[in-house]
């Protein structure tokens, strides 16, 4: 049990363009979901904290009016990176727990390429 | 907030011989430790995970050990193999209360490359 489901898997795009990436747990219902940001080679950065039927919390440096947040339902969170640019090329990663006190589990992840 | 160093960043063995990756920590209201595995492009696996109410916690050739005092907690990878190569994050976050709760704040990864 624990699959997590994150779509598209690659995206590229031209810069402006809006994309909205899709995080579903599969086999359970996650109150909590988190998106992260990987640059190569680099550590997993938390960007915000996303829980069912409320506002996202986000990080101290992420810009909440660009990367849009939702979480509608108790098995699917969405990220909308909103007039993407070359910088937000990215690999963006969710996960999804069904509390605070068990283990996250990861998507797939979602490569942005933004040209 | 919270702070983890993870070492060393790069780490070659041979197959057969123990692997052990090391991490600090700076929260001492941090009390849940996982360990990920990450292949190349793929999502992080948890592999393994410890509570601040043990000190050591085993499953088959992965163990891991905390010591909460000096704030420091450890991944043991005995009997290696090549399929072992990956990267390895450690990860801390306190389970209860506070602004910080289940965040996981990441170490920055070790590279495992385990020669056949």
């Amino acid at each position: 049990g624990a699959v997590v489901s994150q779509h598209p898997s690659w995206v590229i795009c031209k810069s402006g363009t809006s994309v909205k990436i899709e995080c579903r747990s599969l086999d359970f219902q996650a109150t909590t979901m988190f998106w992260y940001r990987q640059f190569p080679k680099q550590s997993l950065m938390l960007m915000a904290t996303s829980n069912e039927g409320s506002k996202a919390t986000y990080e101290q440096g992420v810009e909440k009016d660009k990367f849009l947040i939702n979480h509608a339902s108790l098995t699917l969170s969405t990220l909308t990176v909103t007039s993407a640019h070359p910088e937000d090329s990215s690999f963006y990663i969710c996960s999804a727990s069904r509390d605070s006190h068990q283990p996250q589990h990861f998507g797939d992840g979602t490569r942005l390429s933004i040209l | 907030g919270e702070n983890v160093e993870q070492h060393p960043s790069t780490l070659s063995v041979q197959e057969g011989d123990s692997a052990v990756i090391k991490c600090t920590y700076s929260d001492s209201a941090s009390n849940y430790f996982p360990w990920y595995k990450q292949e190349l492009g793929k999502r992080p696996q948890l592999i393994i995970d410890i509570r601040s109410n043990v000190g050591e916690k085993k499953d088959q050739r992965i163990a891991v050990t905390l010591n909460k005092t000096a704030k420091h907690f450890s991944l043991h990878i005995t009997e290696t193999q090549p399929e072992d190569s990956a990267v390895y994050f450690c990860a801390a976050t306190p389970e209860a209360g506070g602004t910080s709760y289940g965040k996981l704040t990441f170490g920055q990864g070790t590279i495992l490359t385990v020669h056949p």
